[in-house]
């Protein structure tokens, strides 16, 4: 069974510019959930999606956006980039909202902003 | 807002000892979750524990919990190399937030 995808492996941008970075959760999964992780600021959550809908969000500014397809797979969006965006992008699914399962991560995105 | 502290940040340790990872956390919570994380890699999930007083034991790692104290304790016993790795403890604090904070996480080293 495949485990939880994310698409690029590693991305590099130039301030200003927008980024893309795309998951697929583990068959069956319809939580999706999205992380940062930064050097030396740890792991951050970033925003929740079950069943289409954005359920939670995290201390980030507007412009880290997302959504969830019907397929639930889900995208996350940085618009404007800045240089504090670099940092590595995991994405994480589970069974669902409320059931304590256990939630797997992806390999993860590499984003540089240069 | 939750707060998860891990101690130590760093560890090193000969292989065969026996060390513990401490996780403590802020608020009420009946979710925690241990991952460890390669270099360069993604997360792994070692255990999810799910109410007080929960034990999971896998191989030489052995999780623990304890909601009152809000503490978790993984414990190494007779370290081998192949456990050097980077430790986190997570906790869901919110009943249905869906929302992990993460621990600083343990960087072990396993020294031959």
């Amino acid at each position: 069974e495949a485990g939880v995808t994310q698409s690029p492996t590693h991305l590099i941008k130039t301030r200003g510019q927008q980024a893309t970075l795309r998951c697929s959760p583990i068959s069956g999964h319809t939580s999706v959930y999205w992380y940062q992780q930064a050097l030396g600021l740890g792991l951050q959550f970033l925003l929740w999606y079950d069943e289409g809908e954005e359920r939670n969000r995290g201390n980030f500014p507007p412009r880290f956006s997302g959504r969830q397809f019907p397929n639930y797979s889900s995208e996350l969006n940085v618009n404007a980039l800045e240089l504090e965006d670099s940092a590595l992008y995991l994405c994480a699914s589970s069974l669902g909202q409320y059931s304590g399962n256990t939630i797997y991560f992806g390999e993860g995105s590499w984003l540089t902003v240069v | 807002e939750l707060k998860v502290e891990q101690n130590p940040l760093f560890l090193s340790m000969q292989e065969g000892k026996n060390y513990t990872i401490y996780c403590n956390y802020s608020t009420t919570s009946d979710r925690l979750y241990w991952y460890r994380q390669d270099p360069g890699k993604s997360l792994e999930s070692l255990f999810v524990l799910l109410s007080n007083g929960a034990v999971k034991q896998e191989g030489r790692l052995m999780a623990s919990l304890d909601t009152k104290a809000r503490l978790s304790t993984l414990h190494i016993t007779a370290a081998v190399h192949d456990l050097s790795a980077t430790y986190f403890c997570a906790v869901d604090g919110n009943f249905g937030n869906e929302k992990l904070t993460f621990g600083t996480g343990t960087r072990l080293t396993i020294i031959p």
